[in-house]
């Protein structure tokens, strides 16, 4: 079964880090750009971050450029999701998502920014 | 970035009727080779967001004919011939034209 599988969620303190994965199976990751998409409580998708197939181009939103970073590791089927800096606007479900079609999707982790 | 319109944001519909959901787009979504990256998305309660329509018109595998996708350039619209129960959920319209963004989600539930 094709299929997406996020982890690393939890509760952080403003100001700190964690490191979202995104584990795949069913498919080989490396064929495939990979996105991070996110939906705070009771509000709409908003897309985060890009990488392409092999890693060597990522794009961001305005709003976690430069705290968020984006990686992948084709040989362990995993993508990545830094987060550093995190703000209480960050709180929200993360999903990851295949391809530009965004055809598939894991069920999601959940990040809660609060002191 | 390309902002995303939806309209209504909530459809209340009666079992075995239709439903309508438009979107638009603040610039053309016809890119240089000719596709138009537009995409629908379904999200049930409780659930994450599963692929239902692509490239304007395309139903992705598994889903049932009674969605339909149209349109061209700004001015897009899902159509669910005969609402069941199950499609009770939230539907976003999305670009994937650089960056990605999506419509702010009709909800369609029974009347």
């Amino acid at each position: 079964e094709v299929q997406l599988v996020e982890s690393g969620g939890g509760l952080v303190q403003p100001g700190g880090s964690l490191r979202l994965s995104c584990a795949a199976s069913g498919f080989t990751l490396r064929g495939y750009w990979m996105h991070w998409v996110r939906q705070a409580p009771g509000k709409g998708l908003v897309w985060v971050s890009r990488i392409n197939s092999d890693g060597s181009s990522t794009s961001y939103a305005d709003s976690v450029k430069g705290r968020f970073t984006i990686s992948r590791d084709n040989a362990e089927n995993t993508l990545y999701l830094q987060m550093n800096s995190l703000r209480a606007e960050d709180t929200a479900v993360y999903y990851c998502a295949r391809s530009d079609a965004f055809d598939i999707w894991g069920q999601g982790t959940m990040v809660t920014v609060s002191s | 970035d390309i902002v995303m319109t939806q309209t209504p944001l909530s459809s209340p519909v009666t079992l075995g009727q239709p439903a309508s959901i438009s979107c638009r787009s603040s610039q053309s979504l016809v890119h240089s080779d000719g596709n138009t990256y537009l995409s629908w998305l379904q999200q049930r309660p409780g659930q994450p967001p599963r692929l239902l329509i692509y490239k304007i018109s395309n139903r992705f595998s598994g889903v049932p004919d009674r969605f339909s996708g149209s349109g061209a350039g700004t001015d897009f619209t899902l159509k669910i011939s005969r609402v069941e129960a199950e499609d009770v959920g939230v539907y976003y319209c999305m670009q994937a034209t650089r960056p990605w963004t999506f419509g702010q989600g009709t909800k369609v539930e029974i009347k």
